[in-house]
């Protein structure tokens, strides 16, 4: 089983959705979680990172970890069109990361 | 402006050349490290680099060489590229090592061999 699975998409939502974005992870000893947004052309920036479970709320973005299921789940609401990218989800206790999701707003 | 540097952007060359894509960060950060992105596969790591004159192997270091011989530059040497080395390439620092540390990305290096 790999590390770290996420299905690449891509996922296209219309604007002012609520987007869901998730991976799963192997290994129980891991602890930190991260996503990170990559725009076409450019590097990965990251977008959140959470310890352990539980979620952590920034502006419209929403970042959950559920150990007890090995799931990580990014959360967008009121989706807008610059949120159109690939959202990759990582480990950091080695930093692995995942293969990354495409997704698409509609306008 | 705190970021990481590579060049070039963008890099065509024919197999067996010798190649070097440069990466500098200015944020004195001890950890860098090199990715390749691939359709399919994902961020996959090259090397890594603890602090000077200290690298490491990554997941996928074959075909590959490294140095850091100053913090701020981390080098990726292609000394035979070959076909399977076309990719799109990120260089990236952090402050250290630690877990909950954030990566600093490049704008990557997209490098196709003929």
């Amino acid at each position: 089983q790999k590390e770290v699975e996420q299905d690449p998409g891509p996922l296209s939502v219309p604007e002012g959705a609520i987007v869901s974005l998730n991976c799963t992870y192997s290994n129980s000893a891991f602890q930190y979680f991260m996503w990170y947004r990559q725009y076409s052309r450019k590097g990965p920036e990251l977008l959140m990172y959470t310890y352990s479970s539980g979620n952590k709320e920034d502006g419209r973005f929403t970042a959950q970890v559920d150990k007890s299921s090995k799931y990580i789940s990014l959360f967008i609401r009121d989706s807008q069109p610059s949120d159109s990218a690939t959202y990759l989800c990582a480990i950091r206790d080695k930093i692995i990361f995942g293969k990354g999701t495409r997704l698409h707003i509609l306008p | 402006e705190a970021q990481v540097t590579q060049n070039p952007r963008y890099l065509i060359t024919v197999t067996g050349k010798k190649l070097t894509v440069t990466c500098s960060q200015n944020m004195n950060h001890e950890y860098m490290s090199w990715y390749r992105q691939d359709p399919g596969l994902g961020l996959r790591q090259i090397y890594y680099s603890m602090n000077v004159e200290v690298t490491d192997k990554g997941d996928v270091p074959e075909g590959y060489k490294v140095s850091r011989k100053e913090k701020r530059n981390f080098p990726l040497i292609l000394e035979s590229p070959s076909p399977n080395q076309t990719s799109l390439y990120f260089c990236a620092s952090s402050p250290g090592a630690g877990v909950g540390e954030k990566l600093f990305f490049g704008s990557g290096t997209q490098l196709s061999v003929l």
